[in-house]
């Protein structure tokens, strides 16, 4: 099993910083990563597919990069919709798709 | 628009079984592979299992292999999770998901339900 870690747990930033959140695949997945958006209560959200492809609908101040074993997630410029818990998942070794444990943005 | 909207789920005793439903509108659902995913409360979430568009070819993941089947009625434009043997940790919200991709699983998940939850508990 592919093993995803993301960091950090939690990360505390204003509306309007820059936010990065990692994401450590246990061995190489090429580019076969996506991150979602999770808000309480609600199901998770496409953002990224394919390490850097933004889905349908989602703003240009998100972006991912990376391939290999070492992906990130960056949001330009925080808004307040969106802080939320972050996703990260593999598709390399399909069907066994794993997710990471999630990165927590909190509003400091 | 695209909707996914999940049913069948509530409280039930270890070792029983419960069918989730999952019914599509808003696209045409014979073109695209579905998959459920879960949360346990809580936590973060688990690929479950995917069946193809025309339901020929289905995987499950390990932890519910043997217990768990998926299927789909493209005439209903509906899915199914059939568990059974239910065990405490099968507790959660089960999400169904649709491919992002049309025809070939592609194994990211661009639209989703609401979910339904699950409680396995004596």
């Amino acid at each position: 099993e592919i093993v995803l870690t993301q960091s950090p747990a939690t990360l505390s930033l204003s509306p309007g910083e820059r936010a990065t959140l990692s994401c450590r695949p246990s061995q190489s997945i090429s580019r076969y990563l996506a991150w979602y958006q999770q808000k309480p209560g609600q199901a998770p959200r496409l953002l990224i597919y394919d390490a850097s492809n933004r889905a349908t609908g989602i703003p240009v101040r998100f972006s991912g990069s990376g391939s290999g074993t070492d992906f990130t997630l960056t949001i330009s410029s925080l808004e307040p919709e969106d802080f939320a818990v972050y996703y990260c998942q593999q598709r390399s070794n399909w069907p066994r798709v794993t997710f990471g444990q999630g990165t927590r943005l909190e509003i400091k | 628009q695209v909707q996914l909207v999940e049913s069948g789920g509530g409280v039930v005793q270890p070792g029983r079984s419960l069918r989730l439903s999952c019914a599509a509108s808003g696209f045409t659902f014979s073109r695209y592979p579905i998959h459920w995913v879960r949360q346990a409360p809580g936590k973060g979430l688990e690929w479950v299992a995917v069946i193809a568009n025309d339901g020929n070819d289905k995987h499950h993941a390990d932890s519910v292999k043997g217990r768990f089947t998926i299927s789909r009625d493209n005439s209903k434009n509906t899915m199914y999770l059939q568990m059974n043997s239910l065990r405490p940790e099968d507790t959660a919200v089960y999400y169904c998901a649709r491919d992002l991709v049309v025809a070939s699983a592609a194994y990211y998940f661009d639209y989703w339900g609401q979910g339904t939850l699950v409680t396995v508990s004596s």
